[in-house]
C-alpha cells in the first residue's frame, strides 16, 4: 500500500520569506499523480499544485512550486514570498495511475507571522 | 474553477436520531464522489467511494449499516449517518471527482455534533 510521510508537524515563517515543506511517500508504481493541498481555518480544502509522476519538470504555480524527486520519492513544496494568507494545514497526497482515491499524509501547520 | 457544495455545514443532533448530509457538485458532472472524516487536528480520513447508479464502496472499518451513502445523480450524493451516537461526531468531508482528469474538487465540509 502506498503511504505518505510529512515528518514535520509544524512551521513558521516571517512574512516576504521561502519556506519549503517536505513530503516522501512509498510506492512500487510508475504511474501516479502528487499533490499538496491547503486547509485553512475554514476548513476547505484547496489544491495548490500537482505534479505527474511521468513528467521530469516541476511544477510551479505562481509563488508555489515543488521539488519533485522521482528515484528518492520526495515530493517538497515551497512557498516564495510568504503571505499571512497562506497561513493553514498543508497535506501532501498520493494518487496512483487508474486509482480514484487520494493518500493523504498526516498534513503540517505552516503559521505565516507579519 | 470546479464547486462542489456541502449542506448543512453545521449540524447538531441527538443521539440515537439521524442525520443527512448533501454533497453536490456544482458545474461539473462527477461519476465519482468520496466521503472523508476528519477529527480535529488529523488528516484526512477516506470512508467511502460512492459510485453513481451503484453501491458505495466503503474502507475497511467503516460501517456500511452505520453510514449509509447514496449517488443517486451525477451532481449529488448523500452520507447519512444513521443511529448517531456522540463519538459519530466529527468533521465530514466530501469531494467530486471531475472525471476528465485527475483531481478531486473538495467540499466546504459538514460539522456534526452528537449530543
Amino acid at each position: 500500500a502506498q503511504t505518505v510521510t510529512q515528518s514535520q508537524p509544524e512551521m513558521s515563517v516571517q512574512e516576504a520569506e521561502t519556506v519549503t515543506l517536505s513530503c516522501t511517500y512509498d510506492t512500487s508504481e510508475s504511474n501516479y499523480y502528487l499533490f499538496w493541498y491547503k486547509q485553512p481555518p475554514s476548513r476547505q480544502m484547496i489544491l495548490v499544485i500537482r505534479q505527474e509522476a511521468y513528467k521530469q519538470q516541476n511544477a510551479t504555480e505562481n509563488r508555489f512550486s515543488v521539488n519533485f524527486q522521482k528515484a528518492a520519492k520526495s515530493f517538497s513544496l515551497k512557498i516564495s514570498d510568504s503571505q499571512l494568507g497562506d497561513t493553514a494545514m498543508y497535506f501532501c497526497a498520493f494518487m496512483q495511475g487508474g486509482s480514484e482515491k487520494l493518500v493523504f499524509g498526516k498534513g503540517m501547520k505552516l503559521t505565516v507571522n507579519p | 474553477g470546479a464547486v462542489v457544495s456541502q449542506h448543512p455545514s453545521w449540524v447538531i443532533c441527538k443521539s440515537g436520531t439521524s442525520v443527512k448530509i448533501e454533497c453536490r457538485s456544482l458545474d461539473f458532472q462527477a461519476t465519482t464522489m468520496f466521503w472523508y472524516r476528519q477529527f480535529p487536528k488529523q488528516s484526512l480520513m477516506l470512508m467511502a467511494t460512492s459510485n453513481e447508479g451503484s453501491k458505495a464502496t466503503y474502507e475497511q472499518g467503516v460501517e456500511k449499516d452505520k453510514f449509509l451513502i447514496n449517488h443517486a445523480s451525477l451532481t449529488l450524493s448523500t452520507l447519512t449517518v444513521t443511529s448517531a451516537h456522540p463519538e459519530d461526531s466529527s468533521f465530514y468531508i466530501c469531494s467530486a471527482r471531475d472525471f476528465t482528469i485527475y483531481e478531486q474538487y473538495f467540499g466546504p465540509g459538514t460539522r456534526l455534533t452528537v449530543t
